[in-house]
């Protein structure tokens, strides 16, 4: 069965560090979405792609996150520099495009900020 | 007011009750909608979708949904306590790419 791939699990860092995460999405899923969640809220949308196009980053917080998916296949997400309220777990989730379908989740990366 | 709401609980039953999840949605256009499970620490799961008013069952699931009164639930019968969990309502917005909104999620705890 196809899976959302996400690396690492487990990130820790210092604040002012940079750190990346890596995904790659379910084959010939167009769309691609990178969530926030901090412990006891809701998955937070930070950006989202249809192929390589960026389609909605207003969440974003554009001065030190950033994200690509340059050939519309796997996808990474960056923060420089790292702030301690970025500790959170960071998923990312595909989907066929033009479907009603749901959203196929990968294990997500916790990462924790020192 | 915030795109989609949930009571955040934590809401608790005994097992063998019926669980009941409510949530509202603030777009008017929005079309399609989704429960998923959360376990701690774990990535969300789907339960069920639904794309049409009234009610959706599966095993023992059933989802409910209103839009004239914006409204999703979640009714989960004899509930064990293996559905313990976080329970998050999700929204699909009409007019922006299929952009999925989550609410805040419901704590279910399930006593034995």
């Amino acid at each position: 069965e196809a899976e959302v791939a996400q690396s690492p699990r487990y990130k820790i860092t210092e604040k002012s560090q940079a750190v990346a995460f890596w995904c790659d999405p379910i084959s010939g899923h167009a769309t691609l979405y990178w969530y926030r969640q901090i412990l006891g809220q809701g998955p937070e949308l930070l950006v989202q792609f249809q192929d390589e196009s960026v389609v909605d980053d207003s969440q974003l917080p554009k001065d030190r996150f950033s994200a690509e998916r340059l050939k519309g296949v796997d996808s990474t997400l960056k923060i420089q520099p790292a702030e301690l309220g970025d500790s959170a777990m960071y998923l990312c989730a595909s989907r066929r495009a033009g479907l009603p379908d749901e959203q196929y989740f990968g294990p997500g990366t916790r990462l924790t900020v020192t | 007011q915030k795109e989609v709401e949930q009571n955040s609980g934590p809401l608790s039953v005994p097992e063998g009750a019926i669980a009941s999840l409510n949530c509202t949605y603030s777009d008017r256009g929005s079309q399609s909608f989704f429960w998923y499970r959360q376990y701690s620490g774990k990535s969300p799961e789907l339960i069920m979708f639904i794309y049409s008013n009234g009610d959706k069952e599966d095993g023992r699931f059933t989802a409910q949904l209103n839009k004239a009164s914006q409204y999703v639930s979640l009714l989960i019968r004899d509930s064990q306590p293996s559905d313990s969990a976080t329970y998050l309502c999700a929204v699909t917005l009409r007019a922006s790419y299929d952009k999925v909104i989550f609410g805040p999620g419901t704590s279910l705890s399930v006593i034995p």
